[in-house]
């Protein structure tokens, strides 16, 4: 069945520095991936979506790469600022289709002054 | 802006009692989800419904039922709540078809203890 992989331990980085978040998955080859962003106590929400044919997608600060071949992404944010704080989850399309996501337990990353 | 609303925040029930967990979308999608949500296991899904009166098991299925009369309200009902039912609950909407619609919109959860 899917997998999905992401660090459990939380990620602490200062202020201004990139964060960079990963994603492994095996048994799957996903025609895409996403990541959300999710605070305590509140619903994922939607950030970035790159598809199996893409290797790069940005979003202002944002960065996702995808690489097939590792089954791998990996997410950045680049001049992080304490607000970037939250746990973030990365989705893979289910097998079968249909919107149907497979979700990792996500990384919670904490960005300090 | 996609709304996703879900009928409470917090709920405390009694082992043994009927539970409904209401969801609705505003934004005319097709798709609704059913998640939980435990520290160490991620979400999962429970029920999914690709249209009215549609309704697919998704992965932890068992104890839970839905209902989907109309297409922006999608319901999860626990027949008989039992403690390990104790949890965060997530109702997503999305739309199907290519681009940005395979995203997921999610409510804001109900925390759901079973006492």
């Amino acid at each position: 069945s899917q997998k999905i992989e992401q660090n459990s331990e939380a990620l602490n980085i200062q202020e201004g520095k990139t964060a960079t978040l990963t994603c492994n998955y095996t048994n799957y080859s996903p025609a895409y991936l996403q990541w959300y962003r999710q605070d305590p106590g509140r619903g994922p929400v939607f950030l970035l979506l790159i598809r199996e044919n893409e290797k790069e997608k940005r979003k202002e600060r944002l960065k996702v790469t995808f690489d097939t071949t590792l089954k791998q992404s990996l997410f950045h944010i680049t001049a992080s600022q304490p607000a970037d704080s939250a746990t973030y989850l990365c989705a893979l399309d289910s097998t079968g289709g249909g919107n149907k996501l497979t979700f990792g337990t996500g990384t919670q990353l904490k960005v300090e002054l | 802006d996609v709304k996703v609303t879900q009928s409470s925040r917090y709920l405390v029930k009694r082992t043994g009692e009927k539970v409904f967990l209401e969801c609705v979308q505003d934004m005319d999608h097709e798709n609704m989800f059913w998640y939980r949500q435990d520290p160490g296991l991620g979400l999962r899904l429970i029920y999914f419904s690709y249209d009215v009166k549609m309704k697919e098991k998704g992965d932890i299925p068992e104890g839970y039922s839905v209902s989907r009369e109309k297409k922006e309200r999608f319901s999860l009902i626990l027949e008989s709540a039992s403690t390990n039912q104790t949890s965060m609950y997530l109702c997503a909407s999305s739309s199907p078809g290519g681009g940005p619609q395979e995203t997921q919109y999610f409510g804001p959860g109900t925390r759901l203890l079973v006492l």
